[in-house]
């Protein structure tokens, strides 16, 4: 099955700096790539995806880049606040007509000091 | 649109015991997923219902069960109760009369069991 590794699993930055959390996946069948971000004691909130028919995609301050003949996948939040404190969680999966199966990585605590 | 919801927010329950947790789906959604999410981890894929069947299960043991009703919403059942069952447990919707991508979380159910 597929393998979902993130770094790093902690993170800290200061305001208004870039944070870049990465992941590698196993499966090249997998042609979706969501980013959560679960506060504490919250769900997890889809904040970005990606198919794998694309190579970037943006939405104000948070960008996700994938590069499929390297399996990996970044997040990147630039300008930082401190509202962007969370765990956050990359996702692989290959999404069907009917099933879609999401594999985790093992999250990255970001911490924005201010 | 109404979002995912899940009951109960909190269970305890000791060794042995059974256990049924709950996920109304969001408006417009036909699929649940259930995931399981230990403290400082990513969630763990546990099955997934479309029209009232199973149709996909990650590596859980039988113990683990599930329903989808017709107004889609569902039921996670665990039988005979183990320590390491205590997580989060988290469902997640998402439609197929869109591409089947997105899947949106409800704000779990924290079980402990001792």
């Amino acid at each position: 099955g597929e393998n979902v590794e993130q770094h790093p699993s902690t993170l800290s930055v200061q305001e208004g700096d870039s944070a870049v959390i990465k992941c590698t996946y196993s499966d090249s069948a997998s042609n979706y790539f969501p980013w959560y971000k679960q506060e504490l004691g919250k769900r997890p909130q889809l904040i970005i995806d990606i198919r794998s028919n694309v190579g970037e995609k943006k939405d104000q301050r948070i960008a996700v880049t994938l590069n499929k003949t390297a399996k990996h996948f970044s997040l990147h939040i630039t300008e930082t606040q401190p509202e962007d404190s969370a765990v956050y969680f990359c996702a692989a999966s290959e999404a069907r007509y009917n099933f879609n199966k999401f594999y985790f990585g093992s999250g990255t605590k970001l911490n924005v000091k201010p | 649109e109404t979002g995912v919801t899940q009951s109960p927010t909190h269970l305890i329950k000791t060794r042995g015991q059974q256990v049924t947790l709950r996920c109304s789906s969001q408006s417009g959604h036909n699929t649940v997923s259930w995931y399981q999410q230990a403290l400082g981890q990513g969630p763990q894929f546990i099955f997934q219902y479309y029209r009232e069947e199973e149709n996909g299960r990650g590596n859980f043991p039988p113990r683990f069960s599930g329903l989808q009703f017709p107004n889609y919403s569902s039921e996670l059942n665990v039988n005979a109760l183990e320590l390491d069952d205590s997580a989060l447990y988290l469902c997640a919707s998402s439609s197929y009369r869109a591409p089947a991508y997105e899947q949106y979380f409800g704000p779990g159910t924290r079980l402990t069991v001792t």
